[in-house]
């Protein structure tokens, strides 16, 4: 049981490349995320998905686009990177069962750097 | 709109003192609350949480936390703090709306010091 798994660990773009961030989770969770941590900032979430075949923006989506594949999977995708993307992004997953929401479960981490 | 704040960017302690890591937040409606913990180079790992019932709710590692709503406070504590408690520690919240994510602290960094 590897919960949560992200690809890459580490990556640098130059500005305007593209790139997709991969995450994958063995729980059966119906609930997936997108976060990023900024010094000082804590996390901040990018776009989830609640269940399969729904995604939605959170507080930070503009420059990122996701793609939630079938219930296991949920991708992150800069279609033109910007300096300000630099940053290290988190995939997270859970349990939400009726009005309970249960904790989340986060990947290692993907560290990129836009130069 | 739902907000959580540490107000420490680091507390410092010495090894078997007790420690106090503050949360204080903000929602509309009835709160659920996470601390997490980050190690360096690691993802977050879920220590305790509170969703109802009892105010003093007891995680992992001997860590435990006070729900206060009067005050709107929900601290982390630990009677004898380790050296391999130093970590980056973040508060979270969430309520019952559909989008179910967290909203985080900017996060604490405990350093414990033999």
């Amino acid at each position: 049981n590897a919960g949560v798994t992200q690809t890459p660990k580490f990556q640098v773009l130059k500005t305007g490349q593209s790139m997709t961030l991969q995450c994958a989770q063995d729980m059966n969770h119906n609930s997936m995320y997108w976060y990023r941590q900024d010094p000082g900032m804590g996390l901040r979430l990018i776009y989830y998905s609640a269940s399969e075949g729904t995604t939605d923006k959170g507080e930070v989506p503009n420059g990122y686009n996701v793609s939630r594949l079938n219930k296991r999977e949920f991708s992150l995708r800069l279609e033109s990177a910007a300096p300000s993307q630099t940053s290290v992004y988190f995939c997270a997953s859970s349990e939400v069962v009726t009005s309970r929401t249960y904790e989340q479960y986060f990947g290692p981490g993907t560290r990129l750097t836009v130069t | 709109a739902q907000s959580v704040a540490q107000p420490e960017d680091q507390v410092n302690v010495a090894e078997g003192n007790p420690l106090t890591v503050k949360c204080t937040y903000s929602v509309s409606g009835n709160p659920y609350l996470f601390w997490y913990v980050q190690y360096p180079n690691r993802g977050l790992q879920f220590l305790l949480k509170y969703i109802t019932g009892d105010n003093l709710v007891k995680g992992s590692y001997g860590f435990e936390a006070e729900f206060n709503k009067s005050q709107t406070s929900f601290h982390l504590k630990k009677p004898s703090a380790l050296v391999s408690d130093s970590a980056l520690y973040f508060c979270a919240v969430s309520i019952y709306t559909g989008r179910r994510a967290l909203t985080f602290g900017s996060g604490t960094r405990l350093q414990v010091q033999p």
